[in-house]
């Protein structure tokens, strides 16, 4: 069965610092994996998504990487803001259409 | 806009006291879903479906019914709710593999209370 770990479980930073956050799956065979932001009370918004694929992804401030034969995705934030405060999700999407999620990493960055 | 509709945001209900919580998507996804969370206990899964009636069970689907008799409605029942059930639902659609586009997009949440 699939599993996703995330590490670390909390992360505070000081305002513009730059950080990575992991995401690891037990099972390489996976369709694509994507990372999410969810804010406290709210729902998940969609940041990346990597098709199996693909190594990386970039929006913005935001690349995320993908190794799937380690089984490994990170998250990289460049110059981190007090906005980027949020909890960051990541998710892998198998062959048979379900997704599976990480238990998520809360970020702070402090101003 | 393309989004997911999820009714009612809020509710405040008691024990026993059957409850629907609407799930509504305007982007024709295949893909449809529904999570539950709590603090410490992340996101989990309740049920999935992956077409028109096509419905699976997800990690915790005790205490809980859906049905898919339309692709963009994903209703989930709650029989006879029980405190246990207090918690955030989160409704969630998406293309099936086929599309090349498959992003996973979620509703706002209801946050439902059981007396």
């Amino acid at each position: 069965k699939q599993e996703v770990t995330q590490i670390p479980a909390a992360l505070s930073v000081p305002e513009g610092e730059n950080l990575v956050l992991n995401c690891s799956f037990t099972d390489s065979a996976i369709y694509n994996l994507q990372w999410f932001r969810q804010d406290p009370g709210k729902g998940l918004t969609s940041l990346l998504l990597i098709q199996s694929s693909q190594r990386e992804q970039t929006s913005g401030r935001l690349n995320a990487s993908l190794d799937k034969s380690s089984g490994r995705s990170t998250l990289y934030i460049a110059a981190s803001q007090p906005g980027d405060s949020a909890t960051y999700l990541c998710a892998v999407r198998l062959y048979g259409q379900n997704f599976v999620f990480g238990p998520g990493t809360r970020l702070s960055v402090l101003p | 806009e393309a989004q997911v509709t999820q009714n009612p945001r809020y509710l405040i209900t008691v024990t026993g006291k059957k409850l629907t919580v609407t799930c509504s998507q305007n982007m024709n996804h295949e893909y449809m879903s529904w999570y539950r969370q709590d603090p410490g206990l992340g996101l989990r899964q309740i049920y999935y479906s992956m077409n028109v009636e096509v419905t699976d069970k997800g990690d915790v689907p005790e205490g809980y019914k859906v049905s898919r008799k339309e692709k963009r409605n994903f209703p989930l029942i709650l029989e006879s709710p029980s405190p246990n059930q207090t918690s955030l639902y989160f409704c969630a659609s998406s293309f099936g593999l086929a599309a090349g586009a498959n992003v996973l997009t979620f509703g706002a949440g209801s946050r439902l209370t059981v007396l």
